[in-house]
């Protein structure tokens, strides 16, 4: 079965500092990978998505993320980071084919910026 | 405005007094589902639906019950609710199932049961 480790439950960083937040898939087979972001009592807003293609994905409000196969990894940045970037960040993925249409999501990683 | 609302955003309860969730989208999507949410787990899905009339269990159906007889709607039944069903419940939809067809959330709903 697959699944979504995402390694920092909680990431503090200041102002315009870079970003990294960490994920681990595990899947025997290729998998489809997605970020989401939960701002405070809101729902998820889907940040970036790897289907296939080019590695290195962009998102909206300055995120990238890039896949890597030999790692399993899909770790989210962001270069800069803003005070409004404080959130909880999903990881999750999507096994192709299957027949429940699932997201996977990871526990979470809360992304907190101090000025 | 495209969205998936959800009623009510809080409520609180006592155990075995049956509540329903609603969950309404206006993007005509085929698919839809529902999640729980909670401290250190992430996300768990309940149940999920491919289109009227097609319903499946998720992860962790037990204790829940779903129905989809409009394309729009896709409530969620507590029976008898329990207190470890304490929790934040997301509404999800998409187009269709599948990983292309990107997953739009509801704003979520805060049940506390006592």
């Amino acid at each position: 079965a697959q699944s979504v480790t995402q390694l920092d439950s909680q990431v503090p960083v200041f102002e315009e500092a870079p970003v990294e937040l960490r994920c681990n898939y595990s899947s025997s087979v290729s998998v489809y990978l997605f970020w989401y972001v939960q701002y405070p009592n809101q729902g998820l807003q889907l940040l970036l998505k790897y289907l296939s293609g080019s590695t290195l994905v962009k998102g909206i409000n300055g995120f990238e993320a890039e896949f890597n196969k030999s790692q399993t990894s899909f770790h989210l940045r962001k270069p800069s980071v803003h005070i409004s970037d404080t959130a909880e960040y999903f990881c999750a993925s999507y096994p192709p084919g299957g027949s429940n249409y699932k997201l996977t999501f990871g526990k979470g990683t809360l992304l907190t910026v101090n000025p | 405005e495209a969205q998936v609302t959800q009623n009510p955003r809080y409520l609180i309860t006592v155990t075995g007094k049956k509540l329903t969730v609603t969950c309404s989208q206006n993007m005509n999507h085929e698919y839809m589902s529902w999640y729980r949410q909670d401290p250190g787990l992430g996300l768990r899905q309940i149940y999920y639906s491919m289109n009227v009339e097609v319903t499946d269990k998720g992860d962790v159906p037990e204790g829940y019950k779903v129905s989809r007889k409009e394309k729009r709607n896709f409530p969620l039944i507590l029976e008898s609710p329990s207190p470890n069903q304490t929790s934040l419940y997301f509404c999800a939809s998409s187009l269709r199932g599948g990983a292309v067809f990107t997953q739009y959330f509801g704003p979520g709903t805060r049940l506390t049961v006592l």
